[in-house]
């Protein structure tokens, strides 16, 4: 079946650092999302990208289809951006998102 | 701009009881979805609604029914409450399913469920 994989598990990063979160997924990419999961457990949408790159402030974010993997890169990382992140993969003719199990970021000051 | 609105936010349950977890969008959306979190876990869907109509069963659809109720509302029934049906409960739609870029999922804020 479909798997969805990302790493590192967990990160800790001094404020100010960057990162680069992947996501590794295993068919022909219909749709790829980014979600941050804050502290109180709610989805945010950071991207939409089965394929290319998107920046958006100190997010970014490239998918490269054919080797079949998406980065999410974190830049001057703030506090705020604590919490889970998550990749979610859909393949070809498919409408069922798959979660990885996540990328766990605490940002100390 | 309320999105996918869930109701309610916090339940907690006896082994057996039912409960129904409602949702409603107000983006227009034809397609429709119901996920469950567990600890460290990923989302994993357990049903959708394509468009308002029609229901299908996803990854985990055991124990649990649903009802597309019209465009807007798509609610979640447990009939007999389980411990293992603890979790955390999200709500999602998307304009479309199956076409690509109309398949982006907004998620509501999620239900946290403890059956005891």
């Amino acid at each position: 079946g479909i798997q969805v994989e990302q790493s590192p598990p967990d990160l800790i990063l001094q404020e100010g650092a960057n990162s680069t979160l992947r996501c590794n997924f295993s068919d022909s990419v219909n749709n790829l999302q980014w979600f941050h999961q804050n502290p109180w457990g709610q989805l945010i949408n950071l991207f939409y990208i089965p394929s290319g790159t998107k920046q958006n402030g100190r997010l970014s974010a490239t998918t490269v289809a054919t080797e079949r993997y998406s980065l999410l890169y974190i830049s001057s990382s703030q506090t705020t951006d604590s919490g889970v992140y998550f990749c979610a993969f859909s393949g070809a003719g498919s409408y069922q998102l798959t979660f990885g199990k996540g990328t766990k970021l605490s940002v100390i000051p | 701009n309320a999105g996918v609105t869930q109701t309610p936010k916090f339940q907690v349950l006896k082994t057996g009881q039912s409960m129904t977890l409602q949702c409603a969008q107000d983006m227009n959306h034809n397609s429709m979805y119901w996920y469950r979190q567990d600890p460290g876990m990923g989302l994993r869907l357990i049903y959708y609604s394509a468009s308002e109509g029609t229901t299908d069963k996803g990854e985990v659809p055991n124990g649990y029914n649903v009802s597309r109720l019209n465009k807007r509302e798509f609610s979640l029934r447990l009939e007999s409450a389980a411990p293992s049906q603890t979790s955390v409960y999200f709500c999602a739609s998307s304009a479309q399913v199956g076409t690509a870029a109309k398949n982006i999922q907004y998620f509501g804020a999620g239900t946290r469920l403890s059956v005891l």
